[in-house]
């Protein structure tokens, strides 16, 4: 079964830093998702993205983040100077088509993003 | 705005019955059920679309009451395996290009 893959699974670094976080959504799914979850604490929503642009975001996705699909498959998020609070488990997910049963967001593994 | 789910936690034995309840203050489109273990992604447990549906596979079962915003999910004869935390996601429709809002989840735990 098709799923949903993002790497590295665990990433550390240290405050200030830049980090990429990839994801390789399920192959003919068109809408991709970044969501992260603090620990202990709910899955929050981040960016939406379709047809190469950033569709949506929230109010945590600012100008440290952004994302890009440089090829057919992979999906990144970039975050450019990294700061403690950034510490969290971030997901990606991708869903295939607008309605129906084929709303339904599929997630990858996560990252665990842990800044020093 | 994030829905609000309850119970925040439910202890059971195996064999026993729940029900976990999330609610919405905005008009929805659509409920998305999952279920995370410790340190393990989301999985999808079941959608359910507006117009007010009930849904089940096996022994987990949900219904989505459109007018008053609200979706339960029924986990019936529980089983060890049915232990994590449950969140419903909402997704408004519209323009909000399927993002989920999260409520802050239901930790389930069953006890032999």
């Amino acid at each position: 079964e098709p799923e949903v893959t993002q790497t590295p699974s665990h990433q550390v670094t240290q405050m200030g830093q830049e980090v990429i976080l990839r994801c390789v959504p399920i192959s003919n799914h068109l809408y991709f998702y970044w969501y992260r979850q603090i620990l202990g604490q709910k899955v929050e929503f981040l960016v939406s993205f379709y047809n190469n642009e950033i569709s949506e975001k929230s109010e945590i996705f600012d100008d440290q983040f952004s994302v890009e699909r440089p090829d057919g498959s992979n999906f990144t998020l970039k975050i450019r100077s990294t700061k403690l609070e950034d510490s969290a488990m971030y997901f990606c997910a991708s869903r295939p088509l607008w309605g129906g049963a084929s709303d339904t967001q599929y997630f990858g593994p996560g990252t665990r993003l842990t800044v020093l | 705005q994030q829905p609000v789910q309850s119970p925040q936690a439910v202890i059971l034995r195996e064999g026993e019955d729940a029900v976990i309840n999330c609610s919405s203050s905005k008009a929805l489109y659509s409920v998305h059920w999952y279920r995370q273990k410790h340190g393990e992604a989301p999985v999808f447990l079941m959608i359910l679309l507006k117009g007010g549906e009930q849904k089940g596979h096996d022994k987990i079962s949900a219904s989505f009451n459109e007018k008053k915003q609200q979706s339960s999910l029924y986990l019936t004869a529980s089983q060890l395996s049915y232990s994590g935390t449950y969140f419903c996601g909402t997704n408004a429709g519209g323009t909000s290009y399927g993002k989920l809002t999260f409520g802050q989840g239901t930790i389930l735990t069953v006890h032999p």
